[in-house]
């Protein structure tokens, strides 16, 4: 079945040390994106790449870094200079940045101890 | 930058019922697109709805429709027959076209979204 896999689903984390969380789609898309969710406040873009090897600081950058060597893969890092990590992660592609909509994977939540 | 504002925190219907949740939205674009998505507790993002700026004509998806309003920015949902499988947290995202050589990127903004719970 074609979609995007979100690994892992839960993740903790020690103060000071970075993570990253996977985000792996099999749908042939062109675009991939890193959305962060926080109680009250929706989806705030992180990062979003339309091509492979090239990306772009979303809405809520900082402390965060990705990197898109292949196409179908689009890793985030979360760095110890993010201040306020603990939060749900979504990663989504679409076929262009056209008209098509965002498909989501099943999220990852990250919590800082 | 365009923002999308969802006013209704939470919202509440009757089973067999309808329920109408809010958008408004602000751009300087003309060419856009307009979506409903929604979050039930697993958190799995599914898409409702979908509507192109371009198009008079509302969108219908079997029980879900939209009152697009485009020169009040305005972009309802309306759900008829609310079954207990509708109850979620919905939100209301506008996609930038993308333009190239442009900056807009396609970008997908979101509301704050809506909780809606559904009463037997």
């Amino acid at each position: 079945d074609g979609g995007i896999t979100q690994s892992p689903k839960y993740l903790f984390r020690k103060e000071g040390q970075n993570v990253t969380l996977s985000c792996e789609q099999n749908l042939n898309h062109d675009a991939m994106y890193w959305y962060r969710q926080d109680p009250g406040q929706g989806l705030r873009l992180i990062y979003y790449s339309q091509i492979v090897n090239d990306f772009q600081k979303g809405d809520i950058a900082e402390g965060y870094s990705v990197s898109r060597e292949k196409k179908e893969s689009f890793p985030l890092t979360v760095t110890s200079a993010q201040k306020n990590p603990t939060a749900f992660y979504l990663c989504a592609s679409s076929q262009g940045a056209g008209a098509g909509e965002l498909f989501f994977g099943e999220g990852s939540r990250l919590t800082v101890l | 930058a365009q923002t999308v504002t969802q006013s209704q925190p939470e919202m509440s219907v009757q089973e067999a019922e309808t329920v109408t949740l809010s958008c408004t939205y602000d751009t300087s674009e003309s060419d856009y697109y307009l979506f409903w998505y929604k979050q039930p507790p697993s958190r799995q993002m599914i898409l409702v709805i979908r509507q192109e700026a371009y198009k008079q004509q509302n969108a219908t998806e079997n029980r879900f429709s939209v009152n697009f309003q485009k020169a009040a920015k305005s972009f309802s949902l309306k759900i008829s027959d609310s079954q207990l499988g509708d109850a979620a947290m919905y939100f209301c995202a506008y996609r930038s076209p993308y333009y190239a050589g442009g900056t807009s990127y396609g970008k997908l903004t979101f509301g704050q979204g809506t909780i809606l719970t559904v009463h037997p």
